[in-house]
């Protein structure tokens, strides 16, 4: 089985940092990685598909990227709307698993 | 505007069953995947189970496989999960989610508000 993995689990950061999350892959995945944010009592929300492709309507301060089985999500100039938990997820069709999450919050 | 809506979620026995409807609008259910993700009370993300467009290629997570059963009437705009057997760790927030793309089923675009479904005697 594939394990997803993050870093940090937890973050404390300012608004306008650049704040950068890590997944890794136990195994190659190639692209097939997607971003979520959620907030408390919220559902999830798709910020980016494909390791690097920003879902519509997602500010374009969100951006991701891969390098072999390491993957990235970075936010530039952190907004208040920003402090949440994200989630990473491979998808390969059917095969689906989440990271364990990363929380945001305000130093 | 695309729109998930769960119902069903309850307070049930262990050993007990419950099923879970979605209702979809805004698209054209039959040509997405669709699944059922949970999280439990303080916890990460699980996804639990899908079904292609059609409704004719199902799968499930370990965790459930046996015990749950997903199905969808595209005539109704529905998706559902029939959950028998349930434990205490099958206590969660169940939220329905829609595929992206007619492509690939895995990665979600859309998502319920979720329904609560808490295991306990």
């Amino acid at each position: 089985d594939i394990q997803m993995t993050q870093s940090p689990s937890n973050l404390s950061a300012s608004v306008g940092d650049r704040v950068t999350i890590t997944c890794r892959a136990s195994q190659t995945i190639r692209s097939w990685l997607a971003w979520y944010q959620q907030k408390p009592g919220k559902a999830p929300k798709l910020l980016i598909y494909r390791a690097s492709y920003l879902e519509s309507g997602v500010p374009s301060r969100f951006s991701g990227s891969e390098s072999g089985t390491e993957f990235t999500l970075t936010i530039n100039s952190l907004q208040p709307d920003d402090f949440a938990t994200y989630y990473c997820q491979h998808y390969d069709n059917y095969y689906i698993t989440f990271g364990p999450g990363t929380k945001v919050d305000i130093k | 505007e695309v729109q998930l809506l769960e119902s069903g979620g309850d307070l049930v026995q262990p050993g007990g069953s419950l099923r879970l409807s979605c209702a979809v609008s805004g698209f054209t259910s039959r040509m997405y995947g669709m699944s059922w993700v949970r999280q439990a009370p303080g916890k990460g993300l699980e996804w639990v189970s899908g079904i292609s467009g059609s409704g004719g290629d199902t799968h499930y997570a370990d965790s459930v496989k046996g015990r749950f059963t997903i199905s969808r009437d595209n005539s109704k705009n529905m998706l559902y999960l029939q959950m028998s057997s349930l434990r205490a760790e099958d206590t969660a927030v169940y939220y329905c989610a829609k595929a992206r793309s007619s492509s690939s089923d895995g990665c979600f675009d859309v998502w319920g508000q979720g329904t609560m479904v808490t295991v306990s005697s």
